[in-house]
């Protein structure tokens, strides 16, 4: 089946510095690929969708300035969060869709700013 | 856009005892309609779909039922065991290619030995 690697699955920085995240399609080409962040007990909110080769479009609300997202090949996109702030702590995680593959999530980074 | 809502927010039952979901939704283009169950600190798995030319979906102890005139389907899961205890999403999707998913708010089910 299909198979999304997240890393890091676990990060702790500093207040100020960016954070790279990267979600690879690891059997398939996943031309699209969601980025999500999750709170506490919340569900998933849809921050921006990544589509191969071209820019990311960003839910409202999301600052495309702070989440770069860059999905520059069929099978990685990179999601960094630039100049972290301890509001920014969160769960992430991705979801690739490609074809004859469904929605597959990676397994999500849990991301601490101190 | 699409909305979903998703009821209760917190479910206990008994093991043994049947949990039922409930999920509503706005979009009547929506036609793909998932349910997620995420352990704490992990991934949404994929445990049931369904899609909206199907009423009814069964998959050993877990069901889904939809009714598309009222917009709402459901999550039933029967015989539940302590290892059912997990929050569970439902999503709402046009099944086009490459299509977003809006996820209900969750269900925190609580399986009580």
């Amino acid at each position: 089946g299909a198979v999304v690697s997240q890393h890091p699955s676990r990060v702790i920085c500093k207040s100020g510095t960016s954070v790279k995240i990267e979600c690879r399609s690891l059997d398939f080409q996943a031309t699209t690929m969601f980025w999500y962040r999750q709170f506490p007990k919340k569900s998933l909110m849809l921050m921006a969708t990544s589509n191969e080769g071209s820019k990311a479009t960003y839910e409202q609300g999301v600052e495309k300035d702070k989440f770069l997202i860059n999905h520059a090949s069929l099978t990685l996109s990179t999601l960094t969060v630039t100049s972290a702030h301890p509001e920014d702590s969160s769960f992430y995680i991705c979801s690739a869709v490609g074809q004859n593959y469904g929605y597959t999530f990676g397994s999500g980074t849990r991301l601490t700013v101190v | 856009g699409e909305n979903v809502e998703q009821h209760p927010s917190t479910l206990s039952v008994q093991e043994g005892d049947s949990a039922v979901i409930k999920c509503t939704y706005s979009d009547s283009a929506s036609n793909y309609f998932p349910w997620y169950k995420q352990e704490l600190g992990k991934r949404p798995q994929l445990i049931i779909d369904i899609r909206s030319n199907v009423g009814e979906k069964k998959d050993q102890r877990i069901a889904v039922t939809l009714n598309k005139t009222a917009k709402h389907f459901s999550l039933h899961i029967t015989e539940t065991q302590p290892e059912d205890s997990a929050v569970y999403f439902c999503a709402a999707s046009r099944s086009g290619y490459g299509q977003n998913f809006v996820f209900g708010p969750g269900t925190r089910l609580s399986v009580l030995p």
